[in-house]
């Protein structure tokens, strides 16, 4: 198995653009979520899903924020407008049923200039 | 709310040397509890988990250790070795939070030749 793919690796943007951040999970994992991590705050739960359906999603920072997954094997993140702060490494993982187990992917390094 | 204290925050030891890193967390109330390494620039790789049933779970030179009651959790690290030079995060998930990870702040680990 590849493990949890996530797309861009690295984004520079300028202020004010959209971003759009892309994940697969693991094939068979029926939970995903989406954590932002910063040398301030650490890692944050941002909101995950449970077979494809959003449970939670008190982490998103803003309204600027938004998340869908509308199949078993695809999920984005999109920023819109982006700001400088929201500059930070966004990780994608999925969760295995049997143990709960998370399994996080490479992260995208998103740097909003 | 749940919050997870990772103690030292930064820890440099020579080769060979056999080490523990400590995790609590205030809430007992934890469904699991996972220990993660993290290499520089790179996403979460996990290393074990032990669910709230368990004392302890291990794989090859590691050994986690979880104490509920106290709200406690050790990573034992046997011969150490430079290619252990990570950072280690520990994170818990609540009975009733769909299994949402509380992450610590991390300790960073050195192993020097």
């Amino acid at each position: 198995d590849a493990g949890v793919i996530q797309s861009p690796r690295h984004e520079v943007t300028e202020m004010g653009q959209e971003v759009t951040l892309r994940c697969k999970p693991i094939s068979g994992h029926n939970s995903l979520f989406w954590y932002r991590q910063t040398m301030m705050r650490g890692l944050e739960l941002l909101i995950y899903f449970n077979n494809n359906v959003p449970i939670d999603d008190s982490g998103m920072p803003e309204d600027r924020f938004s998340a869908k997954m509308p199949n078993a094997s695809f999920s984005t993140l999109k920023i819109q407008p982006s700001e400088p702060r929201d500059s930070a490494v966004y990780f994608c993982a999925s969760r295995r049923r049997q143990t709960n187990e998370q399994f996080f992917g490479p992260g995208t390094r998103l740097t909003v200039l | 709310k749940q919050e997870v204290t990772q103690i030292p925050a930064a820890l440099s030891v020579p080769e060979g040397e056999n080490l523990v890193l400590n995790c609590s967390f205030t809430d007992s109330a934890i469904y699991n509890l996972q220990w993660f390494r993290q290499d520089p620039g790179k996403g979460l790789t996990s290393l074990l988990l032990i669910q709230s049933s368990q004392r302890e779970q291990t794989s090859g030179r590691l050994n986690a250790s979880l104490d509920k009651s106290s709200g406690r959790s050790t990573l034992y690290i046997a011969a150490s070795q430079p290619g252990d030079s990570a950072t280690y995060l520990c994170a818990v998930s609540l009975n009733n939070a769909g299994n949402m990870l509380t992450f610590g702040g991390g300790t960073r680990l050195m192993v020097k030749p």
